[in-house]
């Protein structure tokens, strides 16, 4: 069975200080790894697709990277706007869904 | 900048009851999807549909569960009979194609069922 697992589950951060998120999958096939942020009470919001290993993406203060086994997201500089619960979700090959992680929950304090 | 678009905002009903749930996808998207997010745990995955008929779903979609483009703008997900367990949040989502298209997600809809 796809698993993502996510961790930590929570992260408390000072403004500026730059940490990671990790995403690790056991999928067979991976089409592509998505990270979306997600405020509470509302629906998730896209950030980035990440297709191979080895693949970077970047947007504003955060950064997404990927292996063949996991992915982080860096969070660089955070200010209290990047505050949420950050989710990770895979879509296999031969399939349109997207299997999602349990999310980190970040809170940066200014 | 285009968007998925749901309603209602929130839902409250009795046990037993129908539900429908609306949804207005991204107007040139073609893949559409339904998820539900119970308090506190994961986003799941519930159906997609695909040139008007399902093209996957869930163990959680059962009899009571179907779905509906009755125009061309919406989607719906309706729920015969709620139960207690039914309650969660509902998110729609819709893709421009399928393969690893991004899905874009919808504000979503918060039920309660009594």
């Amino acid at each position: 069975e796809d698993q993502v697992t996510q961790s930590p589950e929570a992260l408390r951060l000072q403004e500026g200080e730059s940490s990671s998120l990790n995403c690790s999958y056991t999928v067979s096939g991976l089409r592509g790894l998505f990270w979306y942020r997600q405020d509470p009470g509302k629906g998730p919001e896209f950030l980035f697709t990440l297709y191979s290993a080895g693949e970077e993406k970047e947007k504003e203060r955060l950064k997404a990277t990927l292996t063949k086994k996991e992915s982080f997201l860096h969070i660089t500089a955070p200010k209290p706007e990047d505050s949420a619960t950050y989710l990770c979700a895979v879509q296999v090959r031969n399939d349109y869904k997207l299997s999602f992680g349990a999310g980190t929950t970040v809170t940066v304090r200014a | 900048e285009p968007e998925v678009t749901q309603t209602p905002s929130h839902q409250v009903t009795q046990m037993g009851q129908e539900v429908i749930l609306r949804c207005v996808p991204i107007s040139n998207h073609l893949y559409f999807y339904w998820y539900r997010q119970i308090l506190g745990q994961k986003v799941e995955f519930l159906v997609s549909f695909y040139n008007n008929e399902i093209s996957e779903k869930s163990e959680i979609f059962d009899d009571q569960f179907s779905v509906e483009r009755p125009d061309g703008s919406n989607f719906t997900l309706k729920i015969r009979s709620t139960k207690l367990e039914d309650s969660a949040m509902y998110f729609c989502a819709s893709a421009s194609g399928g393969g690893a298209k991004t899905q874009y997600f919808g504000p979503g809809t918060r039920l309660l069922v009594l």
